[in-house]
């Protein structure tokens, strides 16, 4: 049973890029969540997708959009970076949007320069 | 506002017992979750709370009062590897189910 995979592992960039980051939910699961986590704090929501759409978002500006394919599948994109984007991304899903626990890839931590 | 407090860092002994807290303000409370976290590392599932009481899993336990807004994590009979950071996430539902996190709990285990 496949878990939750996220790609790439660790990525440098330097402030005004461009960043996609790309999350494969569990087996079985349809909604998939993107976090962000600075070092020494707990995650912050960035939003949720279901059904290919958005349904719910964190306080985070427009730079931060998504994506949710038919396979479930996510992406995060995040343009003009900052230095303050630097930090551990992480995607987590679950079954069906609410009433299941979530379950976290291994993130993907950003560097920007 | 929405707001989960836990101490920030503590230590035990391997083989001894520790007790974290955690104590929120939120509306439309809808569980309660723990969450382990290594450095570096993703979170890993530990326990969920809904109803009132205590639910035992292995070495961990995890106690829930809904009046009092509280909840700990119980760690028996520690080990090294328990040296992690404990992160305590209460579910809203007014907010579609979104989980909001506290800043976690840095625990260190001594030998």
């Amino acid at each position: 049973d496949a878990g939750v995979t996220q790609s790439p592992t660790h990525l440098i960039k330097t402030r005004g890029q461009q960043v996609t980051l790309r999350c494969s939910p569990k087996s079985g699961h349809d909604t998939v969540s993107w976090y962000q986590q600075a070092l020494g704090q707990g995650p912050q929501f960035i939003f949720q997708y279901y059904e290919e759409e958005e349904r719910q978002r964190g306080n985070f500006p427009d730079r931060f959009s998504g994506h949710q394919f038919p396979n479930y599948s996510s992406e995060l994109n995040v343009n003009a970076l900052l230095l303050g984007d630097s930090a551990l991304y992480l995607c987590a899903s679950s079954l069906v949007l609410g009433g299941e626990t979530q379950y976290f890839g291994p993130g993907t931590r950003l560097l920007v320069l | 506002g929405q707001n989960i407090d836990q101490p920030t860092e503590m230590t035990a002994t391997e083989g001894a017992i520790v007790q974290i807290n955690c104590t929120y303000q939120t509306s439309g409370f809808n569980g309660l979750f723990w969450y382990q976290q290594h450095a570096g590392e993703a979170p890993t599932f530990l326990s969920y709370n809904v109803l009132d009481g205590l639910e035992e899993k292995g070495r961990f336990s995890s106690f829930l009062s809904r009046s009092k807004g509280y909840s700990y994590l119980l760690l028996k009979e520690l080990q090294m590897k328990d040296s992690a950071s404990y992160l305590c996430a209460v579910r809203v539902k007014d907010s579609n189910y979104q989980l909001i996190w506290g800043a976690g709990t840095k625990l260190i285990i001594k030998p």
